[in-house]
């Protein structure tokens, strides 16, 4: 069975810096990505960054990044110079060869100005 | 490009009616697929379609079903509604079959109240 459990039900940051929000995951797909969502209150999901499993090096896109630790299934999401638009609820999640993606419970983000 | 899209965006139901939800994919999008996310949980796959056919489904029961029609759209049906059906339905679209290819692009939901 494929987990993903993310530990912070709620985190705060201060605008302008930086946060991570933590995620593991067990899955049994040799071959599978990692996902962060981000679903603000208008619902929508919205790709933040993704990471395949086989590369080593981490992804980045703007002021997103991520630290894929495969061998302890870890996936945590830093947010550097945290903008009041960052403020959202963040989901991580793992998928394989299908369109099934597993979610965890997600995580609140604060942005405090 | 339009995203994905849903209708309607708000429904309220009474306890044993039965819903039709739409979802209309991307342009060039084959693949949709369905999720519930219950308030305060992550999403939970229901359906997915490829190329007009079941591809995959989750825990649900077969009050459950979807289809896909030849322009990709889908529609998910619930029959005999119960008061936890009350959730907000994804639709998601991806070019191909799987993850691996490309990501979900999600549209904004049909927040469905079963009262």
């Amino acid at each position: 069975a494929q987990t993903v459990t993310q530990s912070q039900p709620e985190m705060s940051v201060q605008e302008a810096e930086t946060v991570t929000l933590s995620c593991t995951y067990d899955t049994s797909e040799s071959d599978y990505y990692l996902f962060w969502y981000k679903q603000p209150p208008s619902r929508q999901m919205i790709l933040v960054i993704r990471q395949e499993a086989y590369k080593q090096q981490n992804a980045t896109e703007n002021r997103f990044s991520v630290n894929f630790q495969k061998a302890a299934k870890s996936f945590s999401l830093k947010i550097s110079d945290s903008q009041l638009g960052d403020a959202a609820m963040y989901f991580c999640a793992s998928g394989g060869a299908t369109n099934k993606l597993i979610f965890g419970t997600g995580t609140l983000l604060a942005v405090q100005p | 490009d339009a995203g994905v899209t849903q209708s309607p965006t708000h429904l309220i139901k009474t306890r044993g009616q039965q819903v039709t939800l739409r979802c209309s994919p991307i342009s060039g999008h084959k693949s949709v697929s369905w999720y519930q996310q219950v308030l305060g949980q992550g999403p939970q796959f229901i359906f997915q379609y490829y190329e007009k056919e079941e591809r995959g489904r989750g825990n649900f029961p077969d009050r459950f079903s979807a289809r896909q029609f030849p322009n990709y759209s889908s529609e998910l049906n619930v029959n005999a509604l119960l008061l936890g059906d009350s959730a907000l339905y994804l639709c998601a679209s991806s070019p191909g079959r799987g993850l691996l290819q490309s990501p979900l692009h999600f549209g904004n939901g049909t927040r469905l109240t079963v009262t």
